[in-house]
C-alpha cells in the first residue's frame, strides 16, 4: 500500500518562472487536497478535488495558481510568474471520503524556492 | 471565522516527564477534529480523529480527547523519538477543508 507521492521533492526557481509540481494520490482515494506550508505555520488549503471536479478553492489562490486532476487520478499544481512570496512546502493529501473516514493523509510535500 | 490555537508553541521535556498540548477551536459545526506529527522537512503524518466531545483515542504513548471546546494530547512517558511538531486541524461539515493551527514543537531529550 503505497501513500501519497509528490513530485519533484524540491524545486528552485527564478522569479517570473513557471513551476509545475505532480500528487499522486493514495490509489483508492477520490479526494484529493492541496496545501501550502511555510516555516513555523500549520498548512494552509488551496484547493481540493472530488474524482476530477475541483469542489473548492480558497481565496488565497490567485490567479496565477491553478491545479487540475484531469482523470480523477493524478494532480497537478501550477504557479505561473513565480514571486519570493511563493517560497513555501506545497503539500497534497488524499482521503477516501465518505460518511466514516475523513482523515487526510499527506505526501511529503515539495519544496519550493523562489530566488 | 473558524480558527485554531494551539499551545504551548514550544515544549521541551526529559524523557519520562508527561505533559499535554493544548487544541482550541472555534468552528461552525465541528464534522471532526484532527492530530498530526510532523518531522522537519516532512509532510504531516496522521495520528488520530475525534468526532464528539467525551471521545478519548489512544496509540502508543499518546491520548487525544476532545470537549465542546479544546483538545488535548496527552504524551505519557515521552522518548526521544516522540520530538516533533504536532499539529491539530479542525473541519466543518460544509467543507473538506482542514483548517490547523501552527503547532507545538516538542522536543524529548534522554
Amino acid at each position: 500500500d503505497t501513500g501519497v507521492s509528490q513530485n519533484p521533492r524540491h524545486k528552485i526557481t527564478k522569479r517570473g518562472q513557471n513551476v509545475t509540481f505532480r500528487c499522486d494520490p493514495i490509489s483508492e482515494h477520490n479526494r484529493l487536497y492541496w496545501y501550502r506550508q511555510t516555516l513555523g505555520q500549520g498548512p494552509e488549503f488551496l484547493t481540493y478535488f472530488q474524482n476530477e471536479a475541483q469542489l473548492e478553492k480558497s481565496r488565497l489562490l490567485s490567479d496565477r495558481f491553478s491545479a487540475e486532476r484531469p482523470k480523477g487520478s493524478f494532480s497537478t499544481l501550477e504557479i505561473q510568474r513565480t514571486e519570493q512570496g511563493d517560497s513555501a512546502m506545497y503539500l497534497c493529501a488524499s482521503s477516501s471520503g465518505g460518511r466514516t473516514s475523513y482523515e487526510q493523509y499527506f505526501g511529503p510535500g515539495t519544496r519550493l524556492t523562489v530566488t | 471565522e473558524d480558527q485554531v490555537t494551539q499551545s504551548p508553541e514550544a515544549l521541551r521535556l526529559q524523557e519520562g516527564e508527561s505533559s499535554s498540548l493544548n487544541c482550541s477551536y472555534t468552528v461552525s459545526g465541528l464534522r471532526g477534529l484532527f492530530w498530526y506529527r510532523q518531522d522537519p522537512g516532512k509532510g504531516p503524518e496522521f495520528l488520530f480523529t475525534l468526532y464528539s466531545a467525551g471521545e478519548e483515542k489512544e496509540k502508543e504513548r499518546l491520548k487525544a480527547t476532545l470537549t465542546k471546546k479544546e483538545s488535548f494530547l496527552h504524551i505519557t512517558a515521552p522518548k526521544p523519538e516522540d520530538s516533533a511538531t504536532y499539529l491539530c486541524a479542525v473541519q466543518a461539515y460544509n467543507t473538506d477543508k482542514l483548517i490547523f493551527g501552527t503547532g507545538t514543537r516538542l522536543q524529548v531529550f534522554p
